[in-house]
């Protein structure tokens, strides 16, 4: 079964425009990963958050994590269109070593 | 070095076959990965290597499937008898350590297609 689940399943924007994926997950991890996919590719990482941080940057992206509500967003300031791919959150249940991923946010940005 | 490479890309087969998919690991990398993926779906776990020895094989449906990796260092994953449904992308991954803290680092994938 799915630990993480990436919510909207499909985010169509234009370049320029900001765009905001969320993850919500059920178990308490240690730690969450955003990985990006272009199609027919393999996953590149992008960046780690730990469970007891809140937010992270780097360059146009800020993940933030709350481990209350079990949840996590990417946002992506400034969309260009080479940030078409999709977006999986992998979490890291405590007790595992193997990373978990959701179903994806499928992410279209328009010229 | 070069990164995880994965061959080969596309592998067409007949139902009933047998096929093996390969994987060469960052070099250094004690920690191997094999995911399924589904169209529209995230990675699926399968089995994971912690230097030669596979440390986890839950994730691997039935007895058809099988992987190995006698160095340490590249992997193969051995589908007997192949049904329509293997048909997927399957990918590999590798990482300096164990816990879910260290970044995987993935190849491109080889897409299977069981006619």
């Amino acid at each position: 079964s799915q630990q993480g689940e990436e919510d909207p399943q499909a985010l169509s924007i234009q370049e320029g425009e900001n765009a905001t994926m969320n993850c919500s997950y059920k178990t308490s991890i240690n730690n969450l990963q955003w990985y990006r996919q272009n199609s027919g590719r393999g996953l590149v990482h992008l960046i780690l958050i730990r469970s007891n941080e809140r937010e992270k940057h780097s360059g146009r992206l800020r993940v933030t994590l709350d481990t209350s509500k079990k949840s996590s967003s990417l946002l992506i300031t400034a969309s260009r269109a080479a940030d078409t791919a999709s977006y999986f959150c992998a979490t890291d249940v405590r007790g595992s070593y193997i990373p978990t991923f959701g179903r994806g946010t499928s992410l279209i940005v328009h010229p | 070095g070069a990164g995880v490479s994965q061959t080969p890309s596309n592998k067409v087969t007949e139902k009933g076959k047998y096929v093996e998919l390969r994987c060469d690991p960052i070099s250094g990398h004690t920690a191997l990965y094999w995911y399924r993926q589904s169209l529209g779906q995230g990675p699926e776990f399968l089995i994971y290597f912690q230097g030669t020895g596979a440390a986890d094989d839950s994730g691997l449906p039935n007895d058809r499937f099988f992987a190995v990796r006698p160095e340490g260092s590249v992997s193969t994953l051995k589908i007997q008898r192949t049904e329509r449904g293997d048909s997927a992308m399957y990918l590999c991954a590798s990482s300096t350590g164990t816990s879910g803290r260290n970044e995987q680092f993935f190849g491109p994938g080889t897409r299977l297609t069981v006619l």
